[in-house]
């Protein structure tokens, strides 16, 4: 079965430029999450939506980022303009039902480096 | 009191030692608990789901303690490819969003030949 889809695996931009990162959940998973890891912060919760509708934004750093999910199958988290400090491993997990004792299954993740 | 706590290490252990890692988390309404490892530069894998009652797959030993409000991972006759970070995942109950899994910082060990 085909896990968790990110693209692209590297991003590399000047600041100011908009950066798009998608993700392509595993089939069948009800729940998708969008991660932000850095040495600093660890592994931070930007946001997480279920059947499609955003649940819980809290994580999301400020205005500059949004995320959308238009379908079960697709979801893509938008930097516009970039800054430097964006500059993060960005990860795409999926799950089923929240409420059971499910885990979360990882993407490969998005290395986005901001110049 | 952050939600998640762990001890960021490094663990240096010789092959074949065992080592613990602990996890607190600070909601005690929290019902689920996961084990994460995470090789450098890759993304996170699940090890181990953690039980109530504990459970044990292969080398590696889950346990939960409800009352101190702790997880732990027990590693036996680690091999060098053990060498890697450990996430505690501990889902937390929001008010108004359900729950939240939370990851704690993680725990580096690195197994010596």
């Amino acid at each position: 079965d085909a896990g968790v889809i990110q693209s692209p695996r590297h991003e590399v931009t000047e600041m100011g430029q908009e950066v798009t990162l998608r993700c392509k959940p595993i089939s069948g998973h009800d729940y998708l999450f969008w991660y932000r890891q850095t040495m600093m912060r660890g592994l931070e919760l930007l946001i997480y939506f279920n059947n499609n509708v955003p649940i819980d934004d809290s994580g999301m750093p400020e205005d500059r980022f949004s995320a959308k999910m238009p379908n079960a199958s697709f979801s893509t988290l938008k930097i516009q303009p970039s800054e430097p400090r964006d500059s993060a491993v960005y990860f795409c997990a999926s799950r089923k039902h929240q409420g059971s004792n499910q885990p979360q299954h990882f993407g490969d993740g998005t290395r986005l480096s901001i110049l | 009191r952050k939600e998640v706590e762990q001890d960021p290490g490094p663990f240096n252990v010789p092959e074949g030692a065992t080592v613990a890692f602990n996890c607190t988390y600070s909601n005690s309404a929290s019902q689920s608990f996961f084990w994460y490892r995470q090789d450098c530069r890759k993304e996170p894998k699940l090890l181990m789901s953690v039980y109530s009652s504990g459970n044990e797959d292969g080398r590696f030993t889950a346990q939960l303690n409800r009352a101190s409000q702790y997880i732990s991972l027990l590693i036996r006759d680690s091999k060098l490819s053990d060498s890697a970070t450990y996430l505690c995942v501990v889902n937390v109950p929001r008010d108004n969003y359900g729950q939240n899994f939370v990851f704690g910082p993680g725990t580096r060990l690195s197994v010596l030949p």
